[in-house]
C-alpha cells in the first residue's frame, strides 16, 4: 500500500527562522511528488517534483526530491507569520489513476 | 487553472440525517475527485466521479454511504448519508490540472455532526 510520512507533525518557529519540512514515501510506480499549503480548508499547490536533485524554487520556498532515498524536503527561509499553515506532501503513481496519496501534513506556526 | 466552487461551505448536522455537497467547476473536466479530511488526518480519496458512468470508490467507502452524482462535465454532488459524529470532516472536491498528478481543490465543506 502506498504511504507518505511527513515530519515533524508540528513546528513552532519565530519570524525570520528557516525551516525544513520532510516527506518520505513508499509508492508503486512513482510519477510525481507534490507539496501543497493548506491555510483554511482548500490546499493550494506549491511544487511538483518528478526528477531527483533538481531544486524547485518560488520566492522563499524551495523543494528538492531524492528518488533514490525516497524523500523530499520543503525549505522555507526567512519565515513570516503568513507562512503559518499545514503543509501537505502527496505522491502520484503511474498507471492511469489520478489518485494522490497524502501525508498527514506538518502544521507550521510562525510567531512574530 | 480551474475555479471550483463548493456549497455549503460549512454545516452543522444532526445524527442520522443526510447532506449533499455540490461542486461546480468553471470548465469541462473528465474526472472529479472527492476527498475527506478528518480532524488531524490526511486527505483521503473517497471516490472518482466520471461523467456518464458510476463513480469509482476507494477501499473503505461505499456508494450507499457516499452516493455521488455527475450529471455533466462541470458539476458533481457528494451526499453523506445517515451521518454520525465520525463523519465530521472537511470534504473537498478536486479536479486534475493535467500535469502529472497536480490537483485543483475547491474551498471545501466543513461538516460537523452532532
Amino acid at each position: 500500500e502506498d504511504k507518505v510520512v511527513q515530519s515533524p507533525l508540528s513546528l513552532v518557529v519565530h519570524e525570520g527562522d528557516t525551516v525544513t519540512l520532510n516527506c518520505s514515501y513508499e509508492v508503486t510506480n512513482f510519477r510525481s511528488l507534490l507539496w501543497y499549503k493548506q491555510e483554511k480548508k482548500a490546499p493550494t499547490f506549491l511544487f511538483m517534483l518528478t526528477s531527483s536533485g533538481i531544486e524547485k524554487k518560488s520566492g522563499r520556498l524551495s523543494s528538492i526530491l531524492d528518488k533514490k532515498e525516497l524523500f523530499s524536503i520543503l525549505n522555507i527561509t526567512a519565515t513570516q507569520t503568513g507562512d503559518s499553515a499545514v503543509y501537505l506532501c502527496a505522491v502520484a503513481s503511474q498507471g492511469g489513476s489520478e489518485k494522490l496519496v497524502f501525508g498527514k501534513g506538518t502544521k507550521l506556526t510562525v510567531n512574530p | 487553472s480551474a475555479v471550483i466552487s463548493q456549497k455549503p461551505s460549512r454545516d452543522i448536522c444532526q445524527r442520522g440525517t443526510s447532506l449533499t455537497i455540490q461542486c461546480q467547476v468553471d470548465s469541462q473536466v473528465t474526472m472529479m475527485f472527492w476527498y475527506r479530511q478528518q480532524p488531524g488526518q490526511s486527505l483521503t480519496l473517497i471516490a472518482t466521479a466520471n461523467q456518464g458512468s458510476e463513480a469509482t470508490y476507494e477501499s473503505g467507502f461505499v456508494i450507499d454511504k457516499f452516493p455521488i452524482s455527475r450529471p455533466n462535465l462541470t458539476f458533481s454532488t457528494l451526499t453523506v448519508s445517515n451521518m454520525s459524529p465520525e463523519d465530521s470532516s472537511i470534504y473537498l472536491c478536486s479536479v486534475d490540472s493535467g500535469r502529472a498528478g497536480e490537483l485543483f481543490f475547491g474551498e471545501g465543506s466543513r461538516l460537523t455532526v452532532l
